[in-house]
């Protein structure tokens, strides 16, 4: 079976750090992209990062560009988002999911796979 | 605000059918790239529930289907059920943004 749990949510202070990690299980996990999307109380669904397979390529919304990294350890089958300077806006539930494609374009990838979520609280 | 346009609510009697719609750009749907569209049933993480336009995966009952045509999708739910009553969500990828985005969601409800 498919598996995706997420961990290393907390409570941290504005400006503060943390690191978010995703254990995969059940499927080849160097084969596949991953992602991390978010979703903050009340709200709907924002993709924030994205990571290739091989790790080489990475992709950031606007919204954390600069402040969130992305990577991956494939030996570990271990998905990680470090999260810097951190805001208040950055409140959210975080749920890693896996990357499908209708093609082997980035640009056809969907989400087939998610994870429950690790809640990120940034606040005073 | 979403970079793909759905309503915020929807509803149905049950057994009726609903459409929830999901409106783009000439950067997202208009460029080609396709619709793939999510449940989220309360305090529940998203499933996927369409890709590629119109497929369902495994599992996925056919009272659900999707469409699209140039900067617009649609999802159909047919012969509504209470279970149907949760979150629904379209994401595309964006050339211009060069990332994946979402629709703000449809919240539908079975009366």
């Amino acid at each position: 079976e498919v598996q995706l749990v997420e961990s290393g949510g907390g409570l941290e202070q504005p400006g503060g750090s943390l690191r978010l990690s995703c254990a995969a299980s059940g499927f080849t996990f160097s084969s596949f992209a991953m992602t991390w999307v978010r979703q903050a109380p009340g709200k709907g669904l924002e993709w924030v990062s994205g990571i290739i397979g091989s790790g080489v390529r990475t992709y950031y919304a606007d919204s954390v560009k600069g402040r969130f990294t992305i990577s991956r350890d494939n030996s570990r089958n271990t998905l990680y988002l470090q999260m810097n300077s951190l805001r208040g806006e950055d409140t959210a539930v975080y749920h890693c999911a896996k990357f499908r494609g209708y093609c082997s374009e980035a640009t056809c990838y969907y989400m087939d796979v998610w994870g429950k979520g690790t809640t990120v609280t940034v606040s005073s | 605000q979403s970079v793909l346009t759905q309503p915020p609510s929807v509803s149905g009697a049950p057994g009726q059918r609903v459409t929830i719609s999901c409106t783009g750009t000439s950067s997202n749907l208009g460029a080609g790239y396709a619709v793939h569209w999510y449940q989220q049933l309360p305090g529940i993480a998203p499933k996927l529930l369409i890709y590629d336009n119109n497929n369902r995966p495994s599992g996925v009952p056919d009272r659900f289907s999707g469409s699209k045509s140039g900067t617009s999708a649609s999802l159909d739910i047919t012969g509504l059920q209470a279970e149907d009553e949760a979150d629904y969500y379209c994401q595309s990828f964006d050339i211009s943004l060069s990332g994946w985005v979402f629709g703000g969601g449809t919240k539908l409800t079975v009366l």
